[in-house]
């Protein structure tokens, strides 16, 4: 079955850091999202990104969040300058437009310290 | 906008017992419904979803899960529970129409005792 794959599962982090998070989604699907949840706390959306733009963002993806696909089969999520409260595990998935499911990856999680 | 409530954080259950895990939904406009597992240290796992048809939709693992639109609810059950079934099991709503945003409750976990 076609996953979709996130490296690295784990990142450890300074804060005031730049890191990148990436994901391969799935080959033939073309809505990406990134999601966080930080420990404890609900599942977040942060990001949508269909034909190579931003389609819908929450109030969390600020200006030290952004997305690129750079090369047609990755996808990734950078964050500038990262905070203790950046801290969460960050999960990439993929969709079909027509709405057959959304596939996550395993996740990244990232400790800021 | 729409939200999740998932009343239950912690749900234990003996082996072979029946289990609901409850889920409400609030949307001013249609919406998808899905229920997620998520195992320890593993991503979340799609386990059913409603999209449209028949309000009664299954698992291949034996979950259902029902929509009731004027109750606005997705509840998850199994007549059975394994032990393999322990894990956390989280409920989203998007809107309908072209791929959305989901919205998750805030998760139950379900263990189930031997």
């Amino acid at each position: 079955e076609p996953e979709v794959t996130q490296t690295p599962s784990h990142q450890v982090t300074q804060m005031g850091q730049e890191v990148i998070l990436r994901c391969v989604p799935i080959s033939n699907h073309l809505y990406f999202y990134w999601y966080r949840q930080i420990l404890g706390q609900k599942v977040e959306f942060l990001v949508s990104f269909y034909n190579n733009e931003i389609s819908e963002k929450s109030e969390i993806f600020d200006d030290q969040f952004s997305v690129e696909r750079p090369d047609g089969s990755n996808f990734t999520l950078k964050i500038r300058s990262t905070k203790l409260e950046d801290s969460a595990m960050y999960f990439c998935a993929s969709t079909l437009w027509d709405r057959v499911g959304y596939t996550f990856g395993s996740g990244t999680r990232l400790t800021v310290v | 906008a729409q939200s999740v409530t998932q009343l239950d954080s912690q749900v234990p259950v003996f082996e072979e017992a029946p289990v609901e895990l409850r889920c409400n939904y609030s949307s001013s406009v249609s919406v998808y419904l899905f229920w997620y597992v998520q195992y320890p240290n593993q991503g979340l796992q799609l386990l059913l979803k409603y999209l449209s048809g028949s309000t009664l939709v299954e698992s291949i693992n034996g979950f259902e899960a029902e929509f009731n639109k004027s109750q606005t609810s997705f509840h998850l059950r199994k007549p059975s529970v394994h032990i393999s079934d322990t894990a956390e099991y989280f409920c989203a709503v998007s809107a309908s129409g072209s791929a959305r945003q989901l919205t998750f409750g805030s998760g139950t976990q379900l263990t189930v005792l031997p």
